[in-house]
């Protein structure tokens, strides 16, 4: 049964904590990434990573870390400096095909709510 | 400054009439279009794509018609059901210029409404 994992669906943190968000696909796929929805918006990207040890900035980044030491996961780390931590999380993966039609596939999402 | 807009936040349709949902974008780079359907606290799900050298793709009882021209997308479907009743997300993307991960820059989304 394959897919990618989120988890938790929801949590809640203190201001001034990091918080890490697991993803984790058993797709194959080489590029995974993550996203986040605010109401009423689209969905923006944070970081994204083609391959394993490699990740880059999205247009957001900033108060956000990743690592990707394993092909499966790609964690997120919510860090004190992001200023409105409080949103929907989205981790996607694609095969990461070179060419135009590289579709990517969204888990199910963390609903992050700091207090 | 929006690279993709959908301009109508919310549809209401009858069940088994066509639901239209438009999707209009800026960046000419754009090669490949693709919808995705969201119900709350979930994550988005693919329906439907279509490369930049197609104007029409079709599945089931999706389409999406693509005028490069006018840089608009469109998705028909029909004929709608209460179970398409979701928020539907245009999303695009243009190949970066190393690699091959694609940034996907979405729509803010059109709520639509299947009425029984």
């Amino acid at each position: 049964d394959g897919g990618i994992t989120q988890s938790p669906k929801y949590l809640f943190r203190k201001e001034g904590q990091n918080v890490t968000l697991s993803c984790e696909q058993n797709l194959n796929h080489d590029a995974m990434y993550w996203y986040r929805q605010d109401p009423g918006q689209g969905l923006r990207l944070i970081y994204y990573s083609q391959i394993v040890n490699d990740f880059q900035k999205g247009d957001i980044a900033e108060g956000y870390s990743v690592s990707r030491e394993k092909k499966e996961s790609f964690p997120l780390t919510v860090t004190s400096a992001q200023k409105n931590p409080t949103a929907f999380y989205l981790c996607a993966s694609s095969m990461g095909l070179a060419g135009s039609t590289d579709t990517q596939y969204f888990g199910p999402g963390t609903r992050l709510t700091v207090l | 400054d929006q690279q993709v807009k959908q301009n109508s936040p919310s549809l209401s349709v009858q069940e088994g009439r066509i639901s239209i949902l438009n999707c209009d974008y800026t960046n000419s780079m754009f090669d490949y279009f693709l919808w995705y359907k969201k119900y709350p606290a979930e994550g988005p799900t693919f329906l439907i794509s279509i490369s930049s050298i197609k104007d029409k793709n079709e599945d089931g009882r999706f389409t999406v018609f693509l005028n490069k021209s006018a840089k608009h997308l469109s998705l028909h479907i029909v004929p709608s059901q209460p179970g398409d009743s979701a928020v539907y997300f245009c999303a695009a993307s243009e190949a970066w210029a190393s690699g091959s991960a694609r940034q996907l820059t979405f729509g803010s989304g059109t709520q639509l409404t299947v009425l029984p």
